[in-house]
């Protein structure tokens, strides 16, 4: 069972649509983060909160909007995507953010998003 | 800036037999820490093992091993005695010790089919 859970598992929406995915985090951690894996491109970082504060907007648009309400719970919500913007939404965890030792970081199962 | 490079896009073996992963990295920092991680077809990545830039001694577990060699920036991963279940992508990854800490970046990943 893992630490890092996600939901929805599964997600097609149009382009039209606004929704959202939410990521718990079970392990204490007090950072959080969205990466994105398509078919083309390597695993890419989207966001990064630390206690609660967002660190790191990696140049992406503002179609995807992060919200990280608390330490353990982070959401990536949606709109007017676009087709490219299918792919694996991977959420992850990690623990010790700020003394910058390189602490392991956990992933959930990840969300997988078609826009239709 | 830090980049990951796995050659091997895919790699074919029948049950049984050993595979070699090859994981080639590039960073400027002396203080980095290298990390694999397995996804198996539902998606989750799984936390393999981390190595920090000071630790050159190479790790066993169990039927998985991994070869750190720092005069060569390489962090390959063995599987000894391949099964079925280990049937996945694997990705080696980098996180650089710098103030944004816990970044990683991802190595394009290698698919690894394992015949029964």
């Amino acid at each position: 069972e893992t630490g890092v859970t996600q939901t929805p598992r599964h997600l097609v929406m149009g382009m039209t649509n606004k929704k959202s995915l939410k990521c718990e985090q079970h392990l204490g951690h007090n950072a959080m983060y969205w990466y994105k894996q398509s078919a083309k491109k390597p695993l890419e970082l989207m966001f990064v909160y630390s206690l609660e504060e967002r660190v790191e907007n990696n140049s992406v648009p503002s179609r995807f909007s992060p919200e990280c309400p608390n330490s353990s719970h982070l959401f990536l919500h949606l709109h007017t995507l676009q087709p490219e913007d299918s792919a694996l939404y991977l959420c992850a965890s990690s623990q010790g953010f700020q003394d910058r030792s390189g602490n392991t970081i956990y992933f959930g199962e990840g969300s997988w998003l078609t826009v239709v | 800036a830090q980049k990951v490079t796995q050659a091997q896009t895919e790699i074919s073996v029948v049950e049984k037999e050993d595979v070699t992963l090859d994981c080639v990295y590039e960073t400027r920092d002396t203080t980095y820490y290298l990390f694999w991680y397995k996804q198996p077809p539902s998606g989750e990545l799984v936390f393999l093992i981390r190595r920090n830039s000071f630790d050159e001694q190479n790790e066993i577990s169990g039927r998985y091993s991994w070869n750190f060699q720092k005069s060569t920036s390489s962090f390959n991963f063995t599987i000894t005695a391949s099964q079925v279940v280990d049937s996945a992508v694997y990705f080696c990854a980098l996180s650089e010790d710098k103030a944004a800490g816990n970044k990683l970046t991802f190595g394009g990943g290698t698919r690894v089919l394992v015949k029964p």
